[in-house]
């Protein structure tokens, strides 16, 4: 089974700090994703990534930036963390086998619950 | 638009069905899926159904797929109160990446 490990379950912070979310997956997938989830809004994607080091942004970018130095890991980081992104965060990965087209769920970890004070 | 619509909230008693639907967008989406999220916990893949097909069973689970329409159901037979959760509807946008819609909250009834 494919297994997204997201680091912190629950996590507080204060606002302007400087807020690392961390993600491994250990199925050598070549795609990873970060969302935030919002009641009434769903999943919206912040960041994702199809390779080691490479980047793309989402929908919903500002005030986030990612890395991914290792193809296993892909972190968010927020810069200055501020109220308005106290959120649930979700990393996903997913295979790149096959066609842009052919069956590639993601795999989703359990969320990392974040409260900006 | 941009936007995969689903149906905020949805009540059943156990043991009658239950049936979630979803619009969709983009014409051109391979694949569509259905995920559940159980309280405090991320997204799990329940199924999944390829645009070429109309329909997909799996145990309790029945997918219907209408592409004229862009209309996608997920029917839970004998619904039980473990079924609780959100369900999210999500479509295929190239590049692998997928759009979910806001999610339907199951409420199970005993």
């Amino acid at each position: 089974d494919v297994k997204v490990t997201q680091s912190s379950r629950y996590l507080v912070k204060r606002t302007g700090e400087k807020v690392f979310l961390e993600c491994v997956q250990d199925m050598d997938h070549e795609n990873m994703f970060w969302y935030r989830q919002d009641p009434g809004l769903g999943l919206r994607l912040i960041y994702f990534s199809y390779d080691v080091k490479m980047k793309e942004k989402g929908d919903i970018p500002e005030g986030y930036s990612v890395s991914r130095e290792k193809k296993e890991r892909f972190s968010l980081i927020l810069e200055s963390a501020s109220t308005n992104q106290t959120s649930m965060y979700l990393c996903a990965s997913s295979t790149m086998l096959g066609t842009v087209d052919s069956n590639q769920p993601q795999h989703f970890g359990d969320g990392t619950r974040l409260s900006i004070l | 638009g941009e936007d995969v619509e689903q149906s905020l909230f949805l009540s059943v008693r156990e043991g009658d069905s239950s049936v979630i639907n979803c619009t969709y967008t983009d014409s051109s989406s391979t694949y569509l899926y259905w995920y559940k999220q159980e309280p405090g916990a991320g997204l799990q893949l329940l199924t999944y159904i390829f645009s070429n097909m109309d329909m997909k069973q799996d145990q309790r689970l029945t997918v219907l797929l209408n592409k004229k329409d862009k209309h996608l159901s997920l029917r839970i037979a004998d619904t039980q109160t473990g079924d609780s959760a959100i369900y999210f509807c999500a479509e295929t946008r190239y590049g692998n990446k997928l759009v979910f819609g806001a999610g339907t909250i199951l409420r199970v009834k005993s």
